[in-house]
This record gives C-alpha cells, structure tokens and sequence, in this order.
C-alpha cells in the first residue's frame, strides 16, 4: 500500500528562520506529488505540485519543494518565514488510481 | 463560483444518532471525495466518486454510506453515530482532466 511520512509532527521557529519540513513517499513508480497547507479555521490550499519536469518545484507565498526520486522525497522549504505561515502542512502522493495518499502533517508555528 | 460547500460546520451527535453530511460543488467536477482528519493522522479517504451513480470505498468506509445521485453532490451517511466518529470530515473534488483536489471548509462532528 502507498504511504507518505512527514518526519516532523511539530515545528516551531522564529519569523526569518528557514524551514525545511520532509516527506518520504513509497510508490516506486510514476507518482504525482503535492504540498496543501491549513491555516488555522481554514480549509486545505494547494502550495504547490510535482508532475514531472523540473524537480525544483515553486509554488505560492515563496515556497518551494524539490523532488529527488533516488531517496523517495518531496521536502518544502522557505527561506525566511513569517508570522502568518503558522499552518499545519500535509504532504500527499497521488499514485495508480483516482486516490490521494496523505501524510501525517506538520503543525507549524512561527513565532512572531 | 462557489467552489466546494459543506453543511453543518459543526454538528454534535449522541451515539446511535444518525446525519447526513452535506457536500456540493459548483464546478462540474466528475471527482468528489470525503475525507475524516484526526489530529497526527492526516487525511484518511472514506468514500470517493468518479461521477454521477458511482461510488467507492476508500481507506475508512466502516460506518459510513454514500449516494452521489447528481455531479454537484456527494453527501455522507452516517447510520449509527460512534465515539470514533469524532473528527473533522473534509469534501474534495477534481475535474476530469486536473489532478490537483479542492476541498470545502469541513465539518467538525463530535459524538458523546
């Protein structure tokens, strides 16, 4: 069965600190891969999207994912974040079929 | 555009009782998922639909039952309300041809 690992349950960090949280997919084959984030009260928004191409991957409000295949990760990361990214972010895996596989999220809070 | 819409926001339940979650969207979208989020678990798929008049389970289907008699809604059954019924309940669809899922602003259901 397909499964997604977020390594980190929680982060907390400074406003300007850099962040980097991992995923760690197990689908051998074509996968597509995406980054949704939850501002507290909202619903999920897409971050950003790996089909194929370049495995540098940019997305919204300055963040961006690589995508490296021999070690099975899709990790995001932002150089300096702010307040307002106090989120919780879920890393997800679309394999064979019509289905998304999410992982665990990461809560994240910066601290102003 | 409305998007993807959920009714109730909240909702609490004795254990036996029975509701309906309602889910529609208003972009022809022939995908239409349900979704249950319990904190550190991520999302977990209960049913999912590729169109009108079918559907299928996903990875949480005990205790629920779904109909998707039209392609604007996929509502969600629950017969008989459990304690482990307690979560927040999320609805997602796609069109034919995307692959990124948009998901309405949940439904928080507690179960006593």
């Amino acid at each position: 069965a397909q499964s997604v690992s977020q390594h980190n349950h929680h982060v907390i960090l400074s406003e300007a600190a850099s962040l980097e949280l991992g995923c760690n997919y197990s689908y051998g084959g074509t996968v597509n891969l995406f980054w949704y984030v939850q501002y507290p009260g909202q619903h999920l928004q897409l971050l950003l999207k790996y089909f194929s191409g370049d495995p540098l991957v940019k997305g919204i409000k300055g963040f961006e994912a690589e995508f490296i295949k021999s070690k099975f990760s899709f990790n995001l990361r932002k150089p300096s974040v702010q307040w307002s990214d106090t989120a919780e972010y879920f890393c997800a895996e679309k394999a064979a079929g019509n289905k998304l596989t999410f992982g665990g999220g990461t809560r994240v809070l910066v601290k102003p | 555009n409305a998007g993807v819409t959920q009714t109730p926001k909240f909702r609490i339940l004795k254990i036996g009782q029975s509701m309906t979650l309602q889910c529609t969207q208003d972009m022809n979208h022939n995908y239409m998922y349900w979704y249950r989020q319990d904190p550190g678990m991520g999302l977990k798929l209960i049913y999912y639909s590729v169109g009108a008049g079918i559907t299928d389970k996903g990875e949480v289907p005990n205790g629920y039952n779904v109909s998707r008699s039209t392609t604007e809604d996929f509502p969600l059954r629950l017969e008989l309300a459990a304690p482990s019924q307690t979560s927040v309940y999320f609805c997602a669809s796609r069109g034919q041809t995307q692959e990124t899922q948009y998901f309405g602003p949940g439904t928080r259901l507690l179960v006593l």
